[in-house]
């Protein structure tokens, strides 16, 4: 099951500011480990959005932004437009497991 | 350009087996690491293994040992899932991604491969 804990849904109109938070603990985010992005837009494969908490991949739009602090990390979409409209999860390395990757749990973006 | 292009979709009985491939093209494939992760239907992304391909070695996540079997064929560039003793909740879509081993990001996935196990 996901160790990093994200809302279930975050929404808002066409132009607006939007955050998505992901909570991890001290064995993930709280060690030091990098938080990466991912979108998926509905019925494709995920696509990686923010690498290394902050990085976005070429072809990025600057309207996405990542941030961490302590054991928690979240991405925001400023301007948002209707293609925004996606599920996204983040991701980090938990040492805790026998070393192994950790998804967040997902958030749904609406865009009204 | 660079790209991971997997198999096509599976529909199986409980207790059969499928093999899912996983075919990379656009790179050196022994340069980076392969992951697979799990999606099931309506659910979030699990990850299930990372292999280091140029040793073959996996690291995998608790609950994919077993029935789960992760191989290469660097000859091709191909990275294999196989699932044995199907169960109905092994229904999902699998996915092949790239990346440069832990704790590094899935730069490359591939459009994924729906396995579905039904009588």
């Amino acid at each position: 099951q996901s160790v990093l804990t994200q809302p279930p849904s975050v929404s808002g109109a066409p132009g607006q500011r939007v955050t998505i938070s992901c909570t991890g603990s001290s064995s993930n985010i709280g060690a030091g480990y990098d938080v990466h992005w991912y979108q998926q837009l509905p019925g494709t494969a995920p696509k990686l959005l923010i690498y290394d908490n902050n990085n976005r991949p070429s072809g990025v739009p600057d309207r996405f932004s990542g941030s961490k602090s302590g054991t928690s990390a979240s991405l925001a979409i400023s301007g948002l437009q209707a293609e925004d409209e996606a599920d996204y999860y983040c991701q980090s390395y938990d040492s805790s497991l026998s070393g192994s990757y950790v998804f967040g749990t997902g958030t749904k973006v609406t865009v009204l | 350009q660079v790209q991971l292009v997997q198999s096509g979709s599976e529909l199986k009985k409980p207790g059969a087996s499928v093999k899912v491939s996983c075919k990379a093209s656009g790179y050196t494939f022994t340069n980076y690491a392969m992951n697979w992760v799990r999606q099931a239907p309506g659910q979030g992304l699990e990850w299930m293994v990372w292999i280091n391909t140029n040793t073959g070695n996996p690291t995998y996540a608790q609950g994919f040992t077993g029935r789960f079997v992760f191989s290469l064929d660097t000859s091709v560039s191909t990275a294999y899932l196989q699932i044995s003793s199907l169960k109905t909740e092994d229904t999902a879509v699998y996915y092949c991604a790239r990346g440069s081993g832990p704790p590094d990001a899935f730069e490359i996935w591939g459009q994924g491969t729906m396995v579905t196990v039904s009588s």
